[in-house]
């Protein structure tokens, strides 16, 4: 029921391309589903949040697709750079008013020159 | 600047021994949180504080304890009874105003890692 399920583990898409990240969970209580970007030996930092009550969020280069009754979603990153290499770490919570987060396993990244 | 503060980046522990991650915030956060990281497993939550002198453990508390004493630091010690502490340890801290769908982000510090000798 806690569980947030991410895949693929590993990506590799040239410089250009689109990067598409998927996510599903389980528990329908969870309101609040960020993503977040984490360089090698560096903490992660907020990217992009989304809540339920939209079907897209879109920031610069990267979007958040949220399909509620599929209980999925899914980071999108276009035009993908070498600068986007890193791992990213779905991530949802019931939001009662501070962040107990469960996280996907992460996705590592690779942008090819 | 704002932000959380992590220390030391890499700790080194012998068998046996119980060891101490620092964390510390000056961002006025009322909740700080602890997590593990490990290879291909995400971040697994330790334990969190919502408010000073009070903390509830995570999903994995077991060989881990936290004080709480000011708001601005939440120490988190690797026991002996941690029988695989060899990891990257997260700290994070995010607001808590009360109000459900208030912006709550969790902010990272850069992280300990933790190894057995």
């Amino acid at each position: 029921q806690q569980q947030v399920k991410q895949s693929p583990q590993s990506l590799i898409v040239q410089k250009g391309g689109i990067s598409i990240i998927n996510c599903a969970y389980e528990n329908t209580a969870f309101d609040y589903f960020p993503w977040y970007q984490q360089f090698p030996g560096k903490g992660p930092a907020l990217l992009i949040a989304i809540r339920p009550d939209v079907s897209e969020k879109k920031e610069g280069r990267f979007t958040i697709s949220f399909n509620k009754s599929a209980k999925q979603f899914s980071l999108h990153i276009m035009d993908s750079q070498p600068g986007d290499s890193a791992t990213y770490f779905c991530a949802a919570s019931v939001n009662t008013g501070f962040q107990k987060l469960v996280f996907g396993t992460g996705t590592r990244l690779l942008v090819s020159p | 600047d704002g932000g959380i503060t992590q220390s030391p980046k890499y700790l080194f522990r012998k068998e046996g021994q119980n060891v101490t991650l620092s964390c510390e915030q000056n961002l006025n956060h009322d909740a700080m949180y602890w997590y593990r990281q490990d290879p291909g497993q995400g971040l697994r939550l330790i334990y969190y504080s919502q408010i000073v002198n009070d903390f509830q453990k995570g999903d994995i508390a077991e060989g881990y304890s936290v004080s709480r004493e000011k708001k601005e630091s939440f120490p988190l010690t690797v026991t002996s009874a941690q029988k695989n502490p060899t990891a990257f340890y997260l700290c994070a801290s995010s607001r808590t105003t009360g109000t459900p769908r208030a912006n709550t982000e969790a902010f990272f510090g850069q992280g300990t890692r933790l190894t057995v000798v």
